[in-house]
């Protein structure tokens, strides 16, 4: 049991790249997340997804998509990257647990640096 | 727009000392609170969580109190120990909305020194 995954652990961009980061989970959780992380800031929502087919956006989602690709897997992708999106990146995935509690797993996290 | 703050940014004890840990948030509205750790270079792991009709959690030397209508929580963390040494942060989830959403506090860096 891995728990959280993400692919690459770190990454080195030029302005304008394109790439995508990997997420997968065992844990058979319906919900996922993707968040960033900058200093000082604590983490801030990208996008999340309830169930598998569905995603929403959280509170900073431009310059980003996503795919839920299966239960599993939720991918992050940056279409033109921007020296603005070097960050730590979390993905998360979430259980509801006794009925109303709903604890979220965190992954180790991407460093993305852009130049 | 939910707040979340955790005063101070970094807090230096030594080893055995009591300690408390504070988070502020500025929306009452919150369907819960959970606390977390996360070591250096590494992702975020569940401390505790309360529900917003609970007062308290406790595991192990870890308490953490929540008071809804003055917007704050606390962690306690008693006969601290190096390996205590991270950055906890606090994060709330509203209770309108999304329910899935948590906003985070930028965390506070603790070091236990021995």
């Amino acid at each position: 049991n891995a728990g959280v995954t993400q692919t690459p652990k770190f990454q080195v961009l030029k302005t304008g790249q394109s790439m995508t980061l990997q997420c997968a989970q065992d844990m058979n959780h319906n919900s996922m997340y993707w968040y960033r992380q900058d200093p000082g800031m604590g983490l801030r929502l990208i996008y999340y997804s309830a169930s598998e087919g569905t995603t929403d956006k959280g509170e900073v989602p431009n310059g980003y998509n996503v795919s839920r690709l299966n239960k599993r897997e939720f991918s992050l992708r940056l279409e033109s990257a921007a020296p603005s999106q070097t960050s730590v990146y979390f993905c998360a995935s979430s259980v509801r647990t006794s009925g109303i509690q709903e604890t979220q797993y965190f992954g180790p996290g991407t460093r993305l640096l852009v130049l | 727009k939910q707040e979340v703050t955790q005063i101070p940014a970094a807090l230096s004890v030594p080893e055995g000392e009591n300690l408390v840990l504070n988070c502020s948030f500025t929306d009452s509205a919150i369907y819960n609170l959970q606390w977390f750790r996360q070591d250096p270079g590494k992702g975020l792991t569940s401390l505790l969580l309360i529900q917003s009709s609970q007062r308290e959690q406790t595991s192990g030397r870890l308490n953490a109190s929540l008071d809804k209508s003055s917007g704050r929580s606390t962690l306690y963390i008693a006969a601290s120990q190096p390996g205590d040494s991270a950055t906890y942060l606090c994060a709330v989830r509203r209770s309108s909305g999304s329910a899935r959403q948590l906003t985070f506090g930028s965390g506070t860096q603790l070091t236990v020194l021995p």
